[in-house]
């Protein structure tokens, strides 16, 4: 069956560092991975896309990386700030119509 | 720019009420998607629409669950009847038809049915 499993519930990490999520999918050939952000009673707001024949992606503070052999990406967080706190998603494509599916998500927490 | 608005933000109704949740997409996107989000099993898919068809409805779980879109700027969401398990934020997302969209989600309805 397929799956996409985000590897943790919750992340903890003191501020400045670098926060480093992963997501891990099962049965998926994606064209592209999407990291999503959401935050406590809000809807899921777009971060990121990656394709399948790019290696990284960066946008300011984050890199998302896509290791299709692995069947993996890792979405990096540098010099967090506590207003980094949220919950991280990441979406695969399943399909040819934008028809996305999310991993459970992992709570960052950045303390000051 | 006006986001994806969806309405009411809250809901709270008894068991055995009919529940109507409600979406306006971003003008000019053609696809939309119904979500629901529990703590347990996370953000599912229930029905995308492409320009107005629905394409893939298996996520709805049962017959109680319906969804129209009359209209590239309106769609719904029905329970009838609802039950207590049905209880959950449902999110509406839209973006456009074409491959490696981003989706773009409304702030959701937070539903208690009692």
């Amino acid at each position: 069956s397929q799956k996409i499993e985000q590897n943790s519930e919750a992340l903890n990490i003191q501020e400045g560092k670098t926060a480093t999520l992963t997501c891990n999918y099962t049965n998926y050939s994606p064209a592209y991975l999407q990291w999503y952000r959401q935050d406590p009673g809000r809807g899921p707001v777009f971060l990121l896309l990656i394709r399948e024949n790019e290696k990284e992606k960066r946008k300011e503070r984050l890199k998302v990386t896509f290791d299709t052999t692995l069947k993996q990406s890792l979405f990096h967080i540098t010099a967090s700030q506590p207003a980094d706190s949220a919950t991280y998603l990441c979406a695969l494509e399943q399909g040819n119509n934008n028809d996305m599916r999310f991993g459970a998500g992992t709570r960052l927490t950045v303390k000051p | 720019d006006a986001g994806v608005i969806q309405s009411p933000r809250h809901e709270v109704t008894e068991m055995g009420q009919e529940v109507t949740l409600r979406c306006k997409p971003i003008s000019g996107h053609n696809s939309l998607f119904w979500y629901r989000q529990t703590m347990m099993r996370g953000l599912e898919l229930l029905i995308y629409f492409n320009n107005n068809v629905p394409i893939d409805d298996s996520g709805m779980p049962e017959d109680r669950f319906s969804a129209k879109m009359p209209n590239a700027s309106f769609s719904t969401l029905k329970i009838q009847p609802s039950e207590p398990r049905d209880s959950a934020v449902y999110f509406c997302a839209s973006s456009l038809n074409t491959g490696n969209q981003p989706q773009h989600f409304g702030d959701g309805t937070r539903l208690s049915i009692l």
